[in-house]
């Protein structure tokens, strides 16, 4: 069983539309991180979320963390080709610098 | 300033070969991951140093697998001998940890290495 839950799996759109994908757990986190991965490249982190029902917002990115601390979403407002990618989240676990990433969530947005 | 340094990015091997990743951490980063990302298991932790030191190898799927970190600049994961199912792209990552509550630093990936063993 995957501690993360990400989805849609995949998600094709096209450039102007708005988008929202989900990372869902049954465990509470103290943090979450968003990190975006392209093609050929390392993840790269978009944001952390520390609060319960923070929002944080990066350019047309907005992410939110649970009241719970158990989930996040991050939405898209008028996607764009240069979005495209893999979205993954990820947290720590018992305090330690460990992080367990979820498996992702694959965008392409057509021009 | 330089990222996180990786080679080879590519390697194709045959079964039963030795395999060594390298890694070169940020300057100043006192923490190291190596992971592995493959489509059906996604992006797993196989082991993480802190100051050199091993803390946490529970990711390292076999004794084929080993890893070392001989001073701060540089870090190496080697597969002896490789089989098939090791096919995957390799990452490493490096760390500033404050040790602070939450636990909210970043990790700095590299490039990664694809690793083919046919």
């Amino acid at each position: 069983t995957q501690l993360l839950e990400q989805s849609p799996q995949f998600l094709s759109i096209q450039e102007g539309e708005n988008l929202t994908v989900y990372c869902n757990s049954s465990s509470v986190f103290s943090s979450l991180q968003w990190y975006r991965q392209e093609p050929g490249e390392g993840p790269v982190l978009l944001v952390t979320v520390v609060t319960g029902g923070e929002v944080k917002k990066l350019k047309r990115l907005t992410f939110q963390f649970g009241d719970a601390r158990k989930d996040s979403s991050l939405h898209i407002t008028a996607a764009q080709p240069g979005d495209t990618g893999l979205y993954l989240c990820a947290v720590t676990q018992g305090g330690s610098e460990k992080l367990v990433f979820g498996k992702g969530t694959k965008l392409t947005v057509n021009p | 300033d330089a990222g996180v340094i990786q080679s080879p990015r590519h390697e194709v091997t045959e079964m039963g070969q030795e395999v060594t990743l390298r890694c070169k951490p940020i300057s100043g980063h006192n923490s190291l991951f190596w992971y592995r990302q493959t489509m059906m298991r996604g992006l797993e932790l196989l082991i993480y140093f802190n100051n050199n030191v091993p803390i946490d190898d529970s990711g390292m799927p076999e004794d084929r697998f080993s890893a070392k970190m001989p001073n701060a600049s540089f870090s190496t994961l080697k597969i002896q001998p490789s089989e098939p199912r090791d096919s995957a792209v390799y990452f490493c990552a490096s760390s500033l940890v404050r040790q602070t509550p939450p636990n909210t630093d970043t990790q700095y990936f590299g490039p990664g290495t694809r690793l083919t063993v046919l």
